[in-house]
């Protein structure tokens, strides 16, 4: 059955440092998008993607995101400088016709 | 804004028992809606999804959608404690030529053994 999968699965690194966050959706869906969920706390909406686009980005989405995708299977989540207030889960998710699915998520912790 | 309402629980339920979840959602216009789990630590899964007025059976799990009350719920019947988990219940909508996936907070399951 296809998933989404995503890389890694656990990130560390030092406030300031840029991490890329990478996930592959499922091959024929074509909205994709990224969550974030700080621990005990519920999924917030990042940024959605369609049409090699931005369609929709939430207010936590600042200039330190960037998403691309680079070769028409990944899809990539940049933060360009760490804060330390930017540890939680991001999952990526992508969608077909009706449904949405999640990948299994990438822990971030930054120090 | 756009905003689907679920309580937080916890929700405890004993072993066997039917487990009631509720979420209302505020935009009349919606038309798909879907329930995820979501256990810690993990990413949510998706369980049910609901385009119509009714219930939506699936095993243990039936979906109810009332779109005029903008009320949908999932029941699991026969609750076991592997079903303790976080539900979540979401709504999609069309924003900027788009999907967009609006979630609720979540509701706190714990069946209890």
């Amino acid at each position: 059955e296809p998933e989404v999968t995503q890389t890694p699965s656990h990130q560390v690194t030092q406030m300031g440092q840029e991490v890329i966050l990478r996930c592959v959706p499922i091959s024929n869906h074509l909205y994709f998008y990224w969550y974030r969920q700080i621990l005990g706390q519920k999924v917030e909406f990042l940024v959605s993607f369609y049409n090699n686009e931005i369609s929709e980005k939430s207010e936590i989405f600042d200039d330190q995101f960037s998403v691309e995708r680079p070769d028409g299977s990944n899809f990539t989540l940049k933060i360009r400088s760490t804060k330390l207030e930017d540890s939680a889960m991001y999952f990526c998710a992508s969608a077909g016709a009706l449904e949405q699915y999640f990948g299994p998520g990438t822990r971030l912790t930054v120090t | 804004q756009k905003e689907v309402e679920q309580n937080s629980g916890p929700l405890s339920v004993p072993e066997g028992a039917i487990a009631s979840l509720n979420c209302t959602y505020s935009d009349r216009g919606s038309q798909s809606f879907f329930w995820y789990r979501q256990y810690s630590g993990k990413s949510p899964e998706l369980i049910m999804s609901i385009y119509s007025n009714g219930d939506k059976e699936d095993g243990r799990f039936t979906a109810q959608l009332n779109k005029a009350s903008q009320y949908v719920s999932l029941l699991i019947r026969d609750s076991q404690p592997s079903d303790s988990a976080t539900y979540l219940c979401a709504v999609r909508g069309i924003t900027s030529g788009t999907y967009k996936y609006i979630f609720g907070t979540g509701t706190r399951l714990k069946v209890l053994a």
